[in-house]
């Protein structure tokens, strides 16, 4: 089955880049009924869609990161990636990734990446 | 971007209640709503998909309904394993968007 493991720097100092990685496993990235998201948690809180690829490189972003945000994928070696630029403490939180997946029409988010704390301090 | 809300935000209840949690979408979303388990330091898992479809290997004792706006989990003779949180989520539109929680705890 699917399994998805993020990856990347566990601190990052303000105004600078954040990146993560996640690799997938089990199968293929260009999957023709999925997509690729990122989501983030900050501790003790809800849970925020960042955005989201599709094997093909098409991306969407919520708006509320947009700006500063590139999601980009990498078909041979199976994963998508992460940069958010001039990072704050308020981008201090746990990062996952997930796989969502379309049937007739419907959509959910499964699997997920068991998530990688990311801290914004200098 | 379509706001989720749901209640309560926590809940007490015995081993063996039967457990409801509600989630109201500020639109129309049709049955694109999902519901996740989350425990404390993990992932969040899918146990519902399109407003009632139970997740494969998901206990038969969570149950999804509604659509339109209002929706409802249902934790019937709720286990010890199901004492934690879960979040409803909307597909239907992007960026998709999550409820803010509920904490189902002991009483």
């Amino acid at each position: 089955q699917v399994q998805l493991q993020e990856s990347g720097p566990g601190l990052v100092e303000p105004s600078q880049t954040l990146s993560l990685t996640c690799t997938v496993s089990g199968g293929s990235i260009t999957s023709g009924s999925s997509y690729w998201s990122w989501i983030r948690q900050p501790a003790g809180k809800g849970l925020e869609w960042i955005g989201r690829i599709y094997g093909s490189g098409t991306s969407n972003q919520n708006p509320s990161l947009k700006s500063r945000l590139t999601i980009s994928v990498d078909t041979s070696k199976n994963q998508f990636s992460l940069k958010l630029y001039s990072v704050t403490a308020a981008d201090t939180a746990v990062y996952y990734c997930a796989r969502q997946s379309y049937n007739s029409g419907w959509n959910w988010l499964d699997p997920w990446g068991q998530g990688i704390l990311v801290t914004v301090s200098s | 971007d379509i706001q989720m809300t749901q209640s309560p935000s926590s809940l007490s209840a015995s081993v063996g209640d039967r457990v409801t949690i509600t989630c109201r979408a500020a639109q129309s979303i049709s049955s694109s709503l999902n519901w996740y388990q989350q425990k404390p330091g993990k992932a969040p898992k899918l146990l519902i998909y399109t407003a009632s479809s139970l997740q494969s290997g998901v206990p038969s004792r969570f149950s999804g309904s509604g659509s339109g706006t209002d929706f409802t989990l249902t934790i019937s003779n709720v286990q010890p394993e199901d004492f934690t949180t879960y979040y409803c989520q909307q597909s239907y539109s992007l960026p998709l968007t999550f409820g803010g929680g509920t904490k189902v705890e002991i009483k």
